[in-house]
Protein backbone atom coordinates (compact mmCIF):
# COMPACT_ATOMS: atom_id res chain seq x y z
CA UNK A 1 0.00 0.00 0.00
CA UNK A 2 1.09 3.66 -0.08
CA UNK A 3 -0.02 4.74 3.40
CA UNK A 4 1.84 4.14 6.66
CA UNK A 5 -0.57 2.13 8.66
CA UNK A 6 -0.96 2.10 12.28
CA UNK A 7 -4.17 0.41 14.61
CA UNK A 8 -5.73 3.60 15.70
CA UNK A 9 -6.28 2.82 19.63
CA UNK A 10 -4.63 0.50 22.19
CA UNK A 11 -5.46 -0.27 25.87
CA UNK A 12 -3.37 -1.10 28.84
CA UNK A 13 -3.18 -1.40 32.38
CA UNK A 14 -0.46 0.89 34.47
CA UNK A 15 2.44 -1.79 34.48
CA UNK A 16 1.80 -3.93 31.23
CA UNK A 17 3.75 -3.42 28.42
CA UNK A 18 2.67 -1.74 25.65
CA UNK A 19 3.01 -2.95 21.66
CA UNK A 20 2.42 -0.37 19.17
CA UNK A 21 2.75 -1.44 15.51
CA UNK A 22 3.35 -0.38 12.20
CA UNK A 23 3.96 -0.92 8.99
CA UNK A 24 5.39 1.19 6.50
CA UNK A 25 5.28 1.57 2.40
CA UNK A 26 9.36 1.34 1.20
CA UNK A 27 11.60 -1.10 1.93
CA UNK A 28 14.38 1.36 1.03
CA UNK A 29 12.94 3.69 3.75
CA UNK A 30 16.46 5.10 5.08
CA UNK A 31 15.27 6.07 8.96
CA UNK A 32 12.09 4.92 10.78
CA UNK A 33 11.24 6.82 13.53
CA UNK A 34 8.28 6.93 16.18
CA UNK A 35 6.98 10.43 17.71
CA UNK A 36 4.69 10.96 21.02
CA UNK A 37 2.23 13.37 20.71
CA UNK A 38 0.70 14.58 24.19
CA UNK A 39 -3.07 16.35 23.83
CA UNK A 40 -2.42 20.21 23.03
CA UNK A 41 1.34 19.66 22.15
CA UNK A 42 3.35 19.17 19.13
CA UNK A 43 5.05 15.70 18.06
CA UNK A 44 8.50 14.28 20.26
CA UNK A 45 11.06 12.63 18.53
CA UNK A 46 11.16 9.85 20.81
CA UNK A 47 13.44 7.31 19.40
CA UNK A 48 14.20 6.06 15.51
CA UNK A 49 16.07 3.10 14.35
CA UNK A 50 18.72 3.16 10.78
CA UNK A 51 17.26 0.41 8.35
CA UNK A 52 19.93 -1.47 8.39
CA UNK A 53 18.83 -2.12 12.39
CA UNK A 54 17.21 -5.08 13.30
CA UNK A 55 16.34 -3.61 17.25
CA UNK A 56 17.23 -0.87 19.38
CA UNK A 57 16.64 -0.30 23.16
CA UNK A 58 16.26 2.83 24.94
CA UNK A 59 15.45 2.81 28.64
CA UNK A 60 12.31 1.42 28.74
CA UNK A 61 11.50 1.84 25.01
CA UNK A 62 12.23 -1.25 22.19
CA UNK A 63 12.29 -0.57 18.61
CA UNK A 64 11.99 -3.99 16.22
CA UNK A 65 12.42 -3.64 12.90
CA UNK A 66 11.24 -6.63 10.05
CA UNK A 67 12.51 -5.29 7.25
CA UNK A 68 11.01 -8.34 5.01
CA UNK A 69 7.71 -7.60 6.13
CA UNK A 70 8.34 -3.57 6.08
CA UNK A 71 6.60 -4.14 9.67
CA UNK A 72 8.06 -1.48 12.73
CA UNK A 73 7.01 -2.28 16.27
CA UNK A 74 7.26 -0.08 19.36
CA UNK A 75 7.39 -1.73 22.88
CA UNK A 76 7.04 0.81 25.70
CA UNK A 77 8.00 -1.41 29.58
CA UNK A 78 6.19 -1.22 33.01
CA UNK A 79 3.71 1.79 30.82
CA UNK A 80 2.72 4.81 33.18
CA UNK A 81 -0.16 6.91 32.92
CA UNK A 82 2.11 9.64 31.64
CA UNK A 83 2.66 7.43 28.57
CA UNK A 84 -1.11 7.86 27.51
CA UNK A 85 -0.81 9.87 24.17
CA UNK A 86 -1.17 9.57 20.64
CA UNK A 87 2.28 7.84 18.97
CA UNK A 88 3.26 8.14 15.47
CA UNK A 89 5.30 5.97 12.82
CA UNK A 90 7.12 7.45 10.35
CA UNK A 91 9.55 6.84 7.13
CA UNK A 92 11.55 9.08 5.52
CA UNK A 93 13.63 8.65 2.74
CA UNK A 94 15.62 11.25 0.99
CA UNK A 95 13.70 14.65 1.24
CA UNK A 96 10.27 12.75 1.96
CA UNK A 97 8.80 12.25 5.13
CA UNK A 98 5.78 9.98 5.87
CA UNK A 99 3.65 9.68 8.95
CA UNK A 100 0.82 6.94 9.86
CA UNK A 101 -2.59 8.25 11.32
CA UNK A 102 -1.27 7.50 15.15
CA UNK A 103 -2.38 5.18 18.00
CA UNK A 104 -3.74 6.43 20.81
CA UNK A 105 -2.35 5.00 23.72
CA UNK A 106 -5.36 4.71 26.73
CA UNK A 107 -3.33 3.86 30.34
CA UNK A 108 -5.93 2.85 33.17
CA UNK A 109 -4.64 2.78 36.52
CA UNK B 1 19.55 24.72 23.37
CA UNK B 2 15.78 26.27 22.90
CA UNK B 3 13.72 24.31 21.65
CA UNK B 4 11.23 25.13 17.83
CA UNK B 5 8.81 27.96 18.57
CA UNK B 6 5.79 28.52 16.50
CA UNK B 7 3.72 31.63 17.04
CA UNK B 8 0.97 32.30 17.71
CA UNK B 9 0.01 29.40 20.02
CA UNK B 10 -3.89 30.19 19.14
CA UNK B 11 -5.53 32.57 16.43
CA UNK B 12 -9.48 32.82 14.91
CA UNK B 13 -10.26 33.83 11.47
CA UNK B 14 -13.10 34.28 9.74
CA UNK B 15 -13.92 33.30 6.09
CA UNK B 16 -11.74 35.50 3.67
CA UNK B 17 -9.36 36.07 5.63
CA UNK B 18 -5.79 35.83 5.30
CA UNK B 19 -3.01 34.51 8.05
CA UNK B 20 0.79 34.13 8.45
CA UNK B 21 2.07 31.70 11.23
CA UNK B 22 5.53 31.87 12.04
CA UNK B 23 8.31 29.37 12.84
CA UNK B 24 11.82 29.60 14.55
CA UNK B 25 14.06 27.07 14.45
CA UNK B 26 16.47 25.17 16.55
CA UNK B 27 19.18 26.95 16.33
CA UNK B 28 21.59 25.60 13.36
CA UNK B 29 18.74 23.83 11.78
CA UNK B 30 18.55 25.28 8.48
CA UNK B 31 15.83 23.16 7.24
CA UNK B 32 12.41 23.93 8.19
CA UNK B 33 9.28 22.00 7.33
CA UNK B 34 5.27 22.60 7.57
CA UNK B 35 2.48 20.24 8.21
CA UNK B 36 -1.32 20.36 8.49
CA UNK B 37 -2.68 18.43 11.22
CA UNK B 38 -6.47 17.68 11.38
CA UNK B 39 -8.54 14.70 13.03
CA UNK B 40 -9.94 13.31 9.41
CA UNK B 41 -7.06 13.63 7.64
CA UNK B 42 -3.86 12.98 9.93
CA UNK B 43 -0.71 14.65 9.04
CA UNK B 44 -0.39 16.82 5.57
CA UNK B 45 2.92 17.43 4.52
CA UNK B 46 2.87 21.46 3.39
CA UNK B 47 6.33 22.53 2.32
CA UNK B 48 9.84 22.39 3.31
CA UNK B 49 12.48 24.79 3.06
CA UNK B 50 15.86 24.58 3.34
CA UNK B 51 18.55 27.92 3.44
CA UNK B 52 15.81 30.01 1.73
CA UNK B 53 14.37 27.58 -0.85
CA UNK B 54 11.30 25.52 -1.04
CA UNK B 55 13.05 21.92 -1.90
CA UNK B 56 9.28 19.88 -1.60
CA UNK B 57 5.81 20.46 -1.91
CA UNK B 58 3.11 18.67 -0.52
CA UNK B 59 -0.54 19.03 -2.27
CA UNK B 60 -2.37 22.02 -1.16
CA UNK B 61 -3.53 24.76 -3.23
CA UNK B 62 -1.72 28.06 -3.78
CA UNK B 63 -3.49 29.89 -1.05
CA UNK B 64 -0.81 28.00 1.22
CA UNK B 65 2.43 29.75 0.80
CA UNK B 66 5.72 30.30 2.72
CA UNK B 67 8.79 31.69 2.66
CA UNK B 68 12.08 31.31 4.98
CA UNK B 69 14.51 34.13 6.01
CA UNK B 70 18.49 34.18 6.11
CA UNK B 71 18.31 33.36 9.82
CA UNK B 72 16.61 30.30 9.35
CA UNK B 73 12.98 31.48 10.66
CA UNK B 74 9.99 30.69 8.23
CA UNK B 75 6.33 32.05 7.74
CA UNK B 76 3.50 29.94 6.14
CA UNK B 77 0.86 32.23 4.33
CA UNK B 78 -2.92 31.05 3.92
CA UNK B 79 -4.67 33.83 1.96
CA UNK B 80 -8.60 33.42 1.55
CA UNK B 81 -9.27 31.09 4.26
CA UNK B 82 -11.72 28.07 4.01
CA UNK B 83 -13.51 26.79 6.96
CA UNK B 84 -11.79 23.39 5.78
CA UNK B 85 -8.32 25.01 6.80
CA UNK B 86 -8.62 24.81 10.58
CA UNK B 87 -6.09 22.77 12.22
CA UNK B 88 -3.35 22.36 14.42
CA UNK B 89 -0.22 23.67 11.88
CA UNK B 90 2.98 22.27 13.00
CA UNK B 91 6.81 23.33 12.14
CA UNK B 92 9.49 21.06 12.56
CA UNK B 93 12.97 21.41 12.08
CA UNK B 94 16.20 19.73 11.25
CA UNK B 95 19.49 19.55 10.53
CA UNK B 96 18.83 18.24 6.86
CA UNK B 97 15.64 17.65 5.32
CA UNK B 98 13.04 15.29 6.72
CA UNK B 99 15.71 13.69 9.42
CA UNK B 100 14.88 13.48 12.93
CA UNK B 101 12.41 16.16 13.19
CA UNK B 102 11.57 18.45 15.81
CA UNK B 103 8.64 20.32 16.02
CA UNK B 104 7.31 23.34 18.05
CA UNK B 105 3.68 23.02 19.89
CA UNK B 106 1.87 23.94 16.83
CA UNK B 107 -0.87 27.11 15.80
CA UNK B 108 -4.05 26.03 16.47
CA UNK B 109 -6.13 28.21 13.69
CA UNK B 110 -9.62 27.69 13.71
CA UNK B 111 -11.71 29.51 10.55
CA UNK B 112 -14.98 30.74 11.64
Amino acid sequence: GEDVEQSLFLSVREGDSSVINCTYTDSSSTYLYWYKQEPGAGLQLLTYIFSNMDMKQDQRLTVLLNKKDKHLSLRIADTQTGDSAIYFCAESKGNDMRFGAGTRLTVKP
Amino acid sequence: KAGVTQTPRYLIKTRGQQVTLSCSPISGHRSVSWYQQTPGQGLQFLFEYFSETQRNKGNFPGRFSGRQFSNSRSEMNVSTLELGDSALYLCASSLEANEKLFFGSGTQLSVL
